[in-house]
């Protein structure tokens, strides 16, 4: 199948300053990504669907000036997180799918984020 | 709107048994079901799927799931459990040419010596 690949896995960061995440399809083209957040013990929640070369489109609730989305080419899309809080502590996945398929949604490894 | 209901939060099983986890959706037209496997700390991997056609679906690691529209229905089995199954589980729906999938809490499963 597919692979997408996120990094970093882990990341530990001081309150205040701004964390990028990189998630990337590493054996196909993806015109859209998807990510997600994951509270302990919780499902998954969308935050965002990226899509190339133009804005994201955001879930209700989620703020796009703290979650920055860029999905500069068909192979890649990263979400900022800006001036990090400890209540940004989270685990952040991504997806992506493959066009021209069945339209099957591949998961990244995920990364963990801690805010100190 | 759609959602997925996983009833169980955690499930023991004892290895060699056979399992069961529940899934319900809500959905207005025929959906997309999927269930996903997720071990602790990593991303999700896809188990099985179910688009159209034969309601019991094959997946990986000797995975099984039956599509019940009328009890809107997607549950997963396997005949006998082996201790490298413990994990987090997740059944998700979405609609056909789906852009995204909502996905239930998800159900825990442990596996007992």
């Amino acid at each position: 199948g597919a692979v997408v690949s996120q990094h970093p896995s882990r990341v530990i960061c001081k309150s205040g300053t701004s964390v990028k995440i990189e998630c990337r399809s590493l054996d196909f083209q993806a015109t859209t990504m998807f990510w997600y957040r994951q509270f302990p013990k919780q499902s998954l929640m969308l935050m965002a669907t990226s899509n190339e070369g133009s804005k994201a489109t955001y879930e209700q609730g989620v703020e796009k000036d703290k979650f920055l989305i860029n999905h500069a080419s068909l192979t890649l899309s990263t979400l900022t997180v800006t001036s990090a809080h400890p209540e940004d502590s989270s685990f952040y996945i991504c997806s992506a799918r493959e066009e021209g398929s069945t339209g099957e949604l591949f998961f990244g490894e995920g990364s963990r984020l801690t805010v100190l | 709107a759609q959602s997925v209901t996983q009833p169980d939060i955690h499930i023991t099983v004892s290895e060699g048994a056979s399992l069961e986890l529940r899934c319900n959706y809500s959905y207005g037209a025929t959906p997309y079901l999927f269930w996903y496997v997720q071990s602790p700390g990593q991303g999700l991997q896809l188990l099985l799927k179910y688009f159209s056609g034969d309601t019991l679906v094959q997946g990986i690691k000797g995975f099984e799931a039956e599509f019940k529209r009328s009890q809107s229905s997607f549950n997963l089995r396997k005949p006998s459990v082996h201790w490298s199954d413990a994990a987090e589980y997740f059944c998700a729906v979405g609609a056909a040419g789906y852009s995204t999938l909502t996905f239930g809490k998800g159900t825990m499963l442990l596996v007992s010596p």
